[in-house]
């Protein structure tokens, strides 16, 4: 199915250990944007990646690590995850003009 | 750098009512602005965007939104809502295609 997926939908894993939240699309786009979503806090940028094997930090990259080896994904790893970083997770991607969103991932880590 | 003010964290409205979500940013640049809606347990979608041209721009389901530059200014309007534009709308602005910087959101209620 063309679009961007996000896997998993739901995730709880403990503190302190290391989590990968997945990210595809279909288009080819070039830019692709990892957010968190708080309350309170809207959305804010993790990471983004303007082509494969460039990335750079957003507002809050503390505790995040990313990589682009392909165009089409864009994997979010919490090398040891904590409380902080229970959140719901979103994916984009942008070929200008505005982002197309995944569905998101919503993990809580306990 | 740029942000993005909602001052309204929630607006209940009656249904049929008219309704304006208000939006205001700040950039010492041009900017592209955005408006996006998201639904329970759904990611965001792109509403309307402002790139270039009229300042005046409007999407497919009646919602409208005017660039007012010399009031940094966004605000997104429709004039008779329904029960399914219960949502949260997210106004975001960037001074480029990317990096968008997204404001904290408004919840509109529409109320039967």
């Amino acid at each position: 199915d063309a679009g961007i997926t996000q896997s998993p939908r739901y995730k709880i894993t403990e503190t302190g250990r290391q989590v990968t939240l997945m990210c595809h699309q279909t288009w080819s786009h070039s830019y692709m944007f990892w957010y968190r979503q708080d309350l309170g806090h809207g959305l804010r940028l993790i990471y983004y990646s303007a082509a494969a094997d460039i990335t750079d930090k957003g507002e809050v990259p503390d505790g995040y690590v990313v990589s682009r080896s392909k165009t089409e994904n864009f994997p979010l790893t919490l090398e040891s995850a904590t409380r902080s970083q229970t959140s719901v997770y979103f994916c984009a991607s942008s070929a200008g003009g505005g982002y197309t969103f995944g569905s998101g991932t919503r993990l809580t880590v306990v | 750098a740029q942000s993005v003010t909602q001052l309204d964290s929630q607006v209940p409205v009656f249904e049929e009512a008219p309704v304006e979500l208000r939006c205001n940013y700040s950039s010492s640049v041009s900017v592209y602005l955005f408006w996006y809606v998201q639904y329970p347990n759904q990611g965001l979608q792109l509403l309307l965007k402002y790139l270039s041209g009229s300042t005046l721009v409007e999407s497919i389901n009646g919602f409208e939104a005017e660039f007012n530059k010399s009031q940094t200014s966004f605000h997104l309007r429709k004039p008779s809502v329904h029960i399914s534009d219960t949502a949260e709308y997210f106004c975001a602005v960037s001074k480029g295609y990317q990096k968008v910087t997204f404001g904290t959101g408004t919840k509109l209620q529409v109320i039967p």
